[in-house]
């Protein structure tokens, strides 16, 4: 089956750095998404791994490990519009669109 | 050029009553996807569209349908409602399927089963 396991919630300070983890277990692994979700409103693109290794974006940075089956998001220079759900999806073979996503890690920034 | 577009924003129903939500891609995008968005579960996957024709299915009752028009705006419905149905429902497009990097979700409808 499929299982995407990622924190709950998250809570760290304006200006400091975080790291969002996520572990995955599917079947046909393509690659894994982080996407961005403020309350209320749609998620947003923020990355896609699909080689291992380290990308980065700015001040957000995602990480893959294929053998590992395990991924993390690197938050840098955090800002109080970073509090967020942030989601680890993972995406199938079947030729579609069809990502299974965790729960959500809910990230606070407090000053 | 504009976003997914989803109606209705929000929605109240009552249990047994049947609903259909509506989504409108980006202009050119041909393949739709649908989720549910609950608290306890997450995004989960429903379905995907391309072409007119479902191409992916996620594990939900049968209770669960959609379709695709040759504008490639999508509908999804749900018959009986149960409570358990009540969720944030997100839809999202791409130019194609296979590049759900690429995908773009809209706001979603809110829909509540009292």
């Amino acid at each position: 089956g499929q299982n995407i396991d990622q924190p709950t919630e998250m809570t760290a300070t304006e200006g400091a750095i975080v790291q969002i983890n996520c572990t995955y277990q599917t079947s046909g692994f393509n690659g894994l998404f982080w996407y961005q979700q403020h309350a209320g409103e749609a998620p947003t693109f923020l990355s896609y791994n699909v080689l291992d290794g380290l990308e980065e974006k700015g001040r957000f940075s995602s990480f893959l490990s294929r053998s590992k089956g395990y991924s993390y998001l690197l938050l840098k220079e955090l800002q109080m519009k970073d509090s967020a759900s942030y989601l680890c999806a993972a995406d199938s073979t079947g030729g579609g669109n069809k990502l299974t996503f965790g729960t959500g890690t809910q990230l606070k920034v407090e000053l | 050029k504009a976003g997914v577009t989803q109606t209705p924003r929000y929605l109240i129903k009552t249990r047994g009553q049947q609903v259909t939500l509506s989504c409108s891609p980006i202009s050119g995008h041909r393949s739709v996807s649908w989720y549910q968005q609950t608290p306890g579960q997450g995004l989960q996957f429903l379905f995907e569209y391309f072409s007119e024709t479902q191409r992916n299915k996620g594990n939900f009752p049968g209770r669960f349908s959609g379709r695709q028009f040759s504008n490639s705006r999508s509908e999804m419905n749900v018959s009986t409602l149960e409570l358990g149905d009540s969720a944030l429902y997100l839809c999202a497009s791409s130019l194609n399927p296979g590049l759900a990097h690429e995908q773009f979700f809209g706001p979603g409808t809110r829909l509540t089963v009292l």
